[in-house]
């Protein structure tokens, strides 16, 4: 499986865009790109998931370069609300590949007002 | 139901008992994953159950930690003889396996707070 790799924490204030990177040196063909976002004393939440290039949502948009050795996860004008942690995982999580999402420690975003 | 559900959410228990977290999955998902997160800490990987096949119990951390899935359905997580080391959120997440082969997210119950004293 993969590993990634992120900021432990990261600070920011409420309105601006806040981008959470994540390296993945060594991805295989087959896996995607999955974040997923934690309250305290909640189960984590998937925000969003992409292959390759740029996906978005109503929550989140994720780029991802060519080598796709890196994402970065990018939420528009933060709230106070969106304090959490963020975690990136990757693999071939389709039903005939590899099935464990393996989390690492994740980003800890704080949001200021 | 609506979501993953885990019961109980709070469980305190004396150090050398054994404690059963149960998991309610969603309706018709087929994987079950168990979890342990302790305080300040990402998720550690448990168990995961698939269906009909043998379960991958590769991340139980001791032989006093079991699981087992009922009818494909609710599963049980079992902790004999409790440590305090053992103190942590015990979180379960279910998911679709959807045979297309694309890509499902897991969904993640509110998890089970064990404190061994």
């Amino acid at each position: 499986l993969a590993k990634t790799t992120q900021s432990i924490s990261m600070d920011s204030y409420e309105g601006q865009e806040v981008n959470i990177t994540c390296s993945h040196n060594n991805i295989a063909t087959n896996d995607y790109i999955t974040w997923y976002q934690q309250f305290p004393s909640q189960g984590p939440r998937f925000i969003i998931q992409g292959y390759k290039t740029k996906v978005t949502n109503e929550v989140a948009s994720l780029f991802i370069p060519a080598d796709r050795k890196s994402s970065t996860l990018s939420l528009p004008r933060v709230s106070l609300s969106d304090t959490a942690v963020y975690y990136c995982l990757v693999g071939d999580f389709r039903s005939s590949g590899t099935y464990k999402y393996i989390f690492g420690t994740g980003t800890r975003l704080k949001v200021l007002a | 139901g609506a979501g993953v559900s885990q019961s109980p959410s709070n469980k305190v228990t004396e150090k050398g008992k054994d404690v059963e977290l149960r998991c309610d999955p969603i309706s018709g998902h087929t994987a079950l994953y168990w979890y342990r997160q302790s305080l300040g800490q990402g998720l550690e990987f448990l168990i995961y159950f698939q269906g009909n096949s043998a379960p991958d119990k590769s991340g139980l951390p001791s032989d006093r930690f079991s699981a087992e899935r009922t009818g494909g359905s609710v599963s049980t997580l079992t902790i004999q003889r409790t440590q305090q080391e053992d103190s942590a959120v015990y979180l379960c997440a279910s998911r679709l396996r959807d045979g297309t082969g694309l890509n499902t997210e897991a969904f993640f119950g509110q998890g089970t707070r064990l404190t061994v004293v």
